[in-house]
């Protein structure tokens, strides 16, 4: 039962242009999201997160949107630039207490220059 | 300031052996936890030790454990190894064992099984 769903397994985007990806979850326990990017032989690295109690945050190009009542969220980038060509992961957690988040299957972004 | 660091990079066994996969988190970080990706998936999570502690249990079975030394390092051992063992295992560190903080992951130890 795959509890967090990201359903476009790629995405391409041209450079400058906005890329949105999207994250579905079933629990509606889950209260705290985060973004991972990873690159080909590194591990992922964090990029943004959101709380359930806001619907949106952001950091510089990075805002994440979140929409409880649809059990979505989103994550917008722009200007998209050929660095953040990777894929990209949603994860939840239900529990702050821990780090036993529930990762997507992630999206490959692809930004062509 | 060094990253989190695992070794060994990549790993060969059989099945039935054991491993150890070995992970030093960033300085001053007492929180690890231990994350298995499949070829196609997202990280799963496995589990998370804070200062030297069980905090958190993925669902593995019983042939996965783990422990967290005094150095706040760690190691992951899986006895009894399955075909379905092969993955990345992924390392991360985090300041403190709460979940809001971000973690940082190391590069991780591609294990395969023939």
């Amino acid at each position: 039962d795959q509890q967090v769903k990201q359903n476009s397994p790629s995405l391409s985007v041209q450079e400058g242009r906005i890329s949105i990806l999207n994250c579905d979850y079933t629990n509606s326990m889950f209260d705290y999201f985060l973004w991972y990017k990873k690159y080909p032989a590194e591990g992922p690295t964090f990029l943004i997160s959101i709380s359930s109690i806001k619907d949106k945050n952001e950091d510089g190009r990075f805002t994440v949107f979140l929409n409880k009542s649809a059990k979505h969220l989103s994550l917008h980038i722009v200007p998209s630039q050929p660095g953040d060509s990777a894929v990209y992961f949603c994860a939840a957690s239900a529990d702050s207490g821990t780090y036993k988040y529930i990762f997507g299957t992630g999206t490959r972004l692809k930004v062509l220059a | 300031d060094a990253g989190v660091t695992q070794s060994p990079t990549h790993l060969i066994k059989t099945r039935g052996q054991q491993v150890t996969l070995r992970c030093s988190p960033i300085s001053g970080h007492k929180s690890v936890s231990w994350y298995q990706q499949v070829l196609g998936q997202g990280p799963q999570f496995i589990f998370q030790y804070y200062e030297k502690e069980e905090r958190g249990r993925g669902n593995f079975p019983d042939r996965f454990s783990a422990r967290q030394f005094p150095n706040y390092s760690s190691e992951l051992n899986v006895n009894a190894l399955l075909l379905g063992d092969s993955a990345l295992y992924l390392c991360a560190s985090s300041l403190a064992g709460q979940g809001l903080q971000p973690q940082h992951f190391g590069d991780g130890t591609r294990l395969s099984i023939l």
